[in-house]
């Protein structure tokens, strides 16, 4: 079964302590992205990657580090979390091959909560 | 940027009703999707459609691209499909990123 598989689903941790929220895909996928949706806001791309090795900055990049070792993981790193970063994470994973009508396909959620 | 404008905000419908909603972006764009967002906070992929029209059981959508608007209808509604849909786009160009609008919040009371 084609999946985004997304850990924790809930976390809720203190200010600074460095946490990871790990992302995995079975579809063999080039791109890979990382979204926050806040009451309000909407979702919006924190990092995305093309490939191994490839990432770049989305509309909300800081407090976030990501990284691209493996095709099928995209790992969210917060180094020195904050109470705003508080939000509902998503990853989300597609072919770059827009041709074929391949749609984004998204993870379940992770619920952080920064106190 | 581009915009992404949904409407209604709000909807709450009788089960067995239908409804439309809107979504209109303000750039010609590569890449439309719709979404369905559960009450537990899950995305569904609904469809994908840059142009034309396609049909899924009861959801249907249309991406007028030319005038920049896209339509998803759902007919017959039931409770099971209550929660935010929203609209995202991609813009010409290969920004590689989905720009979502604010979304349409669905109640549907049995």
């Amino acid at each position: 079964e084609a999946q985004v598989t997304q850990n924790p689903r809930y976390l809720i941790t203190v200010t600074g302590k460095k946490l990871t929220v790990t992302c995995s895909q079975n579809m063999n996928h080039e791109y890979m992205s990382w979204y926050r949706q806040d009451p309000g806001l909407g979702l919006r791309q924190i990092y995305y990657s093309m490939n191994v090795e490839v990432t770049d900055k989305g509309d909300v990049p800081e407090g976030y580090k990501v990284s691209r070792k493996e095709k099928r993981n995209f790992p969210l790193i917060l180094e020195s979390p904050s109470p705003n970063q508080t939000s509902l994470y998503f990853c989300a994973s597609r072919s770059r091959d827009w041709g074929y009508q391949e749609t984004q396909y998204f993870g379940p959620g992770t619920r952080l909560l920064v106190l | 940027g581009i915009q992404v404008e949904q409407s209604p905000p709000d909807l709450i419908l009788q089960e067995g009703a239908n409804s439309t909603l809107r979504c209109n972006f303000s750039d010609s764009v590569n890449n439309l999707q719709w979404f369905h967002q559960n009450p537990w906070g899950q995305l569904i992929n609904l469809f994908y459609i840059p142009s034309g029209t396609k049909q899924n059981g009861r959801l249907s959508a249309t991406t007028v691209a030319t005038e920049r608007y896209s339509l998803l209808y759902i007919s017959s509604s039931q409770t099971t499909d209550s929660g935010v849909y929203f609209c995202a786009v991609e813009t010409q160009g290969g920004s590689e990123k989905l720009v979502f609008g604010k979304g349409t919040k669905l109640t549907v009371n049995p």
